[in-house]
């Protein structure tokens, strides 16, 4: 099976843009999270979506948000761009809604923001 | 709220000696505990994980994880170390969600494995 994808692979953006990030899940897959990974604060969990729901949120603004379309693909988007946005964003797929499934992780989109 | 803890910021090990990744959490209820590695510009991969049973758990590429209850531990151990397992190590927690079920993992810091030849 093709392992998680997620594109693009590096963008870079100004403050105040907004941005928007791709997830295919493995292939059967319906649960998609979204991490942040930054230095300072290590990884950090941003939202998870089940069936094109979102089932749990972390603690971020606004500004961030997400969706999953009924392939299980699932998008997230943050607008009004800070400097401190500035991470590698993880996208994991699990294979079951409940139980104990590991997640795998995609290669991740780094965002640079100026 | 649950955690765990990585004390080690960076391990260093010889090629060929064994080499033990340290990893401490805070639960309420059953622990369920995951090791991930990850690699320089690459996405997390798993290792392995800790549900129920054996108190010795089995992963991924020779790694093992010892549980302990008494300690709150879950150390990554492998018997042998390689150039190649230098990479960056995290231990994680499943957060317990009351409802609706959910994937949301808790992660340490991470651990720096360094092996040199």
């Amino acid at each position: 099976k093709a392992g998680v994808t997620q594109t693009p692979r590096y963008l870079i953006k100004t403050r105040g843009q907004q941005v928007t990030l791709s997830c295919s899940p493995i292939s059967g897959h319906r649960s998609v999270s979204w991490y942040q990974q930054t230095p300072g604060q290590g990884l950090q969990f941003l939202f998870e979506y089940f069936s094109e729901t979102q089932r749990n949120k972390g603690n971020f603004p606004g500004r961030f948000s997400g969706r999953q379309f009924s392939n299980s693909r699932s998008e997230m988007n943050v607008s009004t761009l800070e400097l401190g946005d500035s991470a590698l964003y993880l996208c994991a797929s699990s294979s079951r809604d409940r139980g104990l499934p590991e997640q795998y992780f995609g290669p991740g989109t780094r965002l640079t923001v100026t | 709220a649950q955690s765990v803890a990585q004390p080690e910021d960076q391990v260093n090990v010889a090629e060929g000696n064994p080499l033990t990744v340290k990893c401490t959490y805070s639960v309420s209820g059953n622990p369920y505990l995951f090791w991930y590695v990850q690699y320089p510009n690459r996405g997390l991969q798993f290792l392995l994980k800790y549900i129920t049973g054996d108190n010795l758990v089995k992963g991924s590429y020779g790694f093992e994880a010892e549980f302990n209850k008494s300690q709150t531990s879950f150390h990554l151990k492998k018997p042998s170390a390689l150039v190649s397992d230098s990479a960056l190590y995290f231990c994680a927690v499943r957060d317990i969600i009351l409802t609706g079920g959910g994937n949301k993992l808790t992660f340490g810091t991470g651990t720096q494995l360094k092996v040199e030849l």
